[in-house]
């Protein structure tokens, strides 16, 4: 069964504290996606990767970063983490070809306090 | 800028009814249309995708799309209560890097 795997279901974090969330895919997806999703806001994408090293900026990069070191793995990490970065985050991966859907992981639920 | 928009709900509808779910967006060279069941605390789940005119069917789903007045549906046949969820509409404005564009998307409530 193809998987998108996120490392961690929950997660509890300390103001400024540097915070990575890592996603990893095995269907050999070219392109992955980093979004987080807040009620009522739906899903906003914070950075994308479409291949090995490459990134761009999404919608909403403040105080986010990301790395893509191998093609199935694609890290957010929070700089500096702040209450407001409270959120679901969501990874997903797609082929780069027309046509194809997302693949989501499972999510991660990140507190700040 | 575009956009996916969606009725917020909740759409209600009793079990074994037929629930009607729609979407509409601004691109007009969107080629590719699919439909996310997401239940409660969990991750979306791709469960339709359509990319020609007319109707897709399958199993209890059926997805429609309207390329002229940029309109997309997703018709639930026989409803229940396990449909109970969140369904998000995504579009594919073509930018070359398949980044889908996704509504807020719609809560369907089926009522045993």
């Amino acid at each position: 069964d193809v998987k998108v795997t996120q490392s961690s279901r929950y997660l509890v974090k300390r103001t400024g504290e540097k915070v990575f969330l890592e996603c990893v895919q095995d269907m050999d997806h070219e392109n992955m996606f980093w979004y987080r999703q807040d009620p009522g806001l739906g899903l906003r994408l914070i950075y994308f990767s479409y291949d090995v090293k490459m990134k761009e900026k999404g919608d909403i990069p403040e105080g986010y970063s990301v790395s893509r070191e191998k093609k199935e793995r694609f890290s957010l990490i929070l700089e500096s983490a702040s209450t407001n970065q409270t959120s679901m985050y969501l990874c997903a991966s797609s082929f780069s070809q027309e046509g194809g859907g997302y693949t989501f992981g499972s999510g991660t639920r990140l507190t700040v306090v | 800028q575009k956009e996916v928009e969606q009725n917020s709900g909740p759409l209600s509808v009793p079990e074994g009814a037929i629930a009607s779910l729609n979407c509409t967006y601004s691109d007009r060279v969107s080629q590719s249309f699919f439909w996310y069941r997401q239940y409660s605390g969990k991750s979306p789940e791709l469960i339709m995708s359509i990319y020609s005119n007319g109707d897709k069917e399958d199993g209890r789903f059926t997805a429609q799309l309207n390329k002229a007045s940029q309109y997309v549906s997703l018709l639930i046949r026989d409803s229940q209560p396990s449909d109970s969820a969140t369904y998000l509409c995504a579009a594919n404005p073509n930018t070359g890097f398949q980044k889908l564009v996704f509504g807020t998307g719609t809560r369907l409530l089926v009522s045993p």
